[in-house]
């Protein structure tokens, strides 16, 4: 398996602009998660999914924020519009049951830069 | 509201010497924790995690250690090696809430 697999890894974009970060979750893996880093916060969880519906996004930080999964293999991140603040990795990760009982996996994230 | 704390945000270790990476935790419901290593361009890798029913967990050079009613954690890599270097994330998650939260991360240099 090729793991979990992010695109792009990196974009720059004007604020204001639409960004939309994509996910591909490891085959089998019945749950998804989002998840930013930045340098004062760490890793936060914004939202994660179970068999493709969305359970807690109470990480997710505005409105302009919103995610999707529209089936078991693909899910996407939507930031409209953009802001400078939104500058950060995130990360898309797969896991087969959920937070303690199996680990998560980690795709190698899409670094956002909003000018 | 930091729930998970890494008080260092760096820590540099001679090779061959014990590296340990701490963390605080301020809320008693959290009953999973798990260390996580990041390399530079890379997600988080999974490393290793105790249940709050014991008190340590070793895997190789890797040992975590629970200690519950101070709310801290720490993992300790003996012997470090520069393979090491990396940022170390700690994270903490409750059965019940599946509330998963992480620390901001240590970055550890293992010098040869």
């Amino acid at each position: 398996d090729a793991g979990v697999i992010q695109s792009p890894r990196h974009e720059v974009t004007e604020m204001g602009q639409e960004v939309t970060l994509r996910c591909k979750p490891i085959s089998g893996h019945d749950y998804l998660f989002w998840y930013r880093q930045t340098m004062m916060r760490g890793l936060e969880l914004l939202i994660y999914f179970n068999n493709n519906v969305p359970i807690d996004d109470s990480g997710m930080p505005e409105d302009r924020f919103s995610a999707k999964m529209p089936n078991a293999s693909f899910s996407t991140l939507k930031i409209q519009p953009s802001e400078p603040r939104d500058s950060a990795v995130y990360f898309c990760a797969s896991s087969l049951s959920g937070f303690s009982s199996e680990t998560q996996y980690f795709g190698p994230g899409t670094r956002l830069l909003v000018l | 509201d930091q729930q998970v704390k890494q008080n260092s945000p760096s820590l540099s270790v001679q090779e061959g010497r014990i590296s340990i990476l701490n963390c605080d935790y301020t809320n008693s419901m959290f009953d999973y924790f798990l260390w996580y290593k990041k390399y530079p361009a890379e997600g988080p890798t999974f490393l290793i995690s105790i249940s709050s029913i014991k008190d340590k967990n070793e895997d190789g050079r890797f040992t975590v250690f629970l200690n519950k009613s101070a709310k801290h954690l720490s993992l300790h890599i003996v012997p470090s090696q520069p393979g090491d270097s990396a940022v170390y994330f700690c994270a903490a998650t409750t059965l019940i809430n599946n509330d998963m939260r992480f620390g901001a991360g240590t970055r550890l240099t293992v010098k040869p």
